[in-house]
């Protein structure tokens, strides 16, 4: 079946160290997104990709990193400039063809807590 | 630019009673507009949309006109079940890029 599949689904880090949350899809989609979600909050947008090789900040990027190498990945890092990396994350992608005319389509989600 | 504001939860409801979650927006043209639901523990999935004015869309009960008179797109359902309980958000394509706004999410629950 078609979709995108985030991992590890949980996640626990020492504060100081880098972590990658992996976001894979195989449905040829163009457009990624990473998405950071807080309890009783609303989707915050970290980073997002339009193509390959090719990534923009979305309004949180601080402390965070990503690559676009192949169109099926798009892997974010949490790195240890992110003051407060504790949250649930989610992956999403859209079809190709112009721009926001279609949905997004998320990932289940990975959820990181630093200790 | 675009934007969308959405009624503040939570929303606590008895098994078969009406739904309805509040969104408007503001936007340059009439992009397509979204509801999509998060159940506990999940990502979010699309529960409909409308691409264009007057549109209803329509999933599972629930029911959203694209009023472009009111800037609306209010979420409706005639009679909830337990298993409606979930987080809901309203959203829309920011203007000119591939971005997309999302409202602050509803939590919806619903009582048996």
């Amino acid at each position: 079946d078609g979709g995108i599949t985030q991992s590890p689904k949980y996640l626990f880090r020492k504060e100081g160290q880098n972590v990658t949350l992996s976001c894979e899809q195989n449905l040829n989609h163009d457009a990624m997104y990473w998405y950071r979600q807080d309890p009783g909050q609303g989707l915050r947008l970290i980073y997002y990709s339009q193509i390959v090789n090719d990534f923009q900040k979305g309004d949180i990027a601080e402390g965070y990193s990503v690559s676009r190498e192949k169109k099926e990945s798009f892997p974010l890092t949490v790195t240890s400039a992110q003051k407060n990396p504790t949250a649930f994350y989610l992956c999403a992608s859209s079809p190709p063809g112009r721009a926001n005319t279609g949905e997004l389509f998320f990932g289940e989600g990975s959820r990181l807590t630093v200790l | 630019g675009n934007s969308v504001t959405q009624m503040e939860g939570p929303v606590t409801l008895s098994e078969e009673a009406f739904l309805t979650i509040n969104c408007t927006y503001t936007a340059t043209g009439y992009p397509s507009l979204f509801w999509y639901v998060q159940y506990p523990g999940e990502g979010l999935q699309l529960l409909l949309k409308a691409t264009k004015a007057d549109d209803k869309g329509s999933n599972k009960g629930f029911e959203a006109t694209y009023r472009k008179e009111t800037t609306s797109f209010h979420l409706e359902k005639g009679s909830v079940q337990v298993s409606d309980s979930a987080v809901y958000f309203c959203a829309l394509p920011a203007s000119g890029t591939y971005k997309y706004i999302f409202g602050t999410g509803t939590r919806l629950k619903v009582l048996a």
